[in-house]
């Protein structure tokens, strides 16, 4: 069974930094893209950031580009998003997500996780 | 970027009422188009990908068509458990940007 559990998620100050972990079992880990897609209380769903495989290729949507960086330890089946200079409007719940296709990276989801929420307030 | 407009925001229908959500791309993205549902405190769910492949294990009572620009999703005959919010999602040009959001409630 394809299981992703995001965890690391809380209250941080503006300016503040946060890693967020998604742990995944159910499939070989380092054949699949992995991406981080975030919702915002009461909004709707908004792709973040974008890892090969192999980890050798990345993707961030500008409002957070040099701000996050994802990562990948396809040894310990980990996605990572370390997060810095948080502002309020990064506020959201942050799903992980499984790209549907083996070695390739086409961006729609098959399996996602339940989120955790980043709150960004003083 | 691309933008992905969904009508209408919002629909009322009832148990057995077949019922259509549309999706505008601003620019051309092919058949790259995706639909997901999300039910509250839920994560989205795969339906459709490719503008008309069926996700496996989804009811055949939905449906994806379209390409180029103009895009829908249509229920055929509404269950209980269909009544959440659906988006649209393009996946050919960066930044993958998704609709706004369709959220489909019973009459």
């Amino acid at each position: 069974e394809v299981q992703l559990l995001e965890s690391g998620g809380g209250l941080v100050q503006p300016g503040g930094s946060l890693r967020l972990s998604c742990a995944v079992s159910g499939f070989t880990f380092s054949n699949y893209a992995m991406s981080w897609v975030r919702q915002a209380p009461g909004k709707g769903l908004e792709w973040v950031s974008a890892i090969s495989g192999s980890g050798d290729r990345t993707s961030y949507t500008n409002s957070v580009k040099g701000r996050f960086t994802i990562s990948r330890d396809n040894s310990e089946n980990t996605l990572y998003l370390q997060m810095s200079s948080l502002r309020a409007e990064d506020t959201a719940v942050y799903f992980c997500a499984k790209d549907q296709t083996y070695s390739s990276s086409t961006y729609y989801f098959d399996y996602w996780g339940q989120g955790t929420l980043l709150t960004v307030s003083s | 970027d691309i933008q992905m407009t969904q009508s209408p925001s919002s629909v009322s229908a009832s148990v057995g009422d077949r019922v259509t959500i549309t999706c505008r791309a601003s620019h051309v993205i092919s058949n790259s188009l995706v639909w997901y549902q999300q039910k509250p405190g839920q994560a989205p769910k795969l339906l459709i990908f490719a503008a008309s492949s069926l996700q496996s294990g989804v009811p055949s009572r939905f449906s994806g068509s379209g390409s180029g620009t103009d895009f829908a999703l249509t229920v055929s005959s509404l269950q209980p458990e269909d009544f959440a919010t659906y988006y649209c999602h393009q996946t050919d040009s960066f930044p993958y940007t998704f609709g706004q959001g369709t959220k489909l409630q019973i009459k």
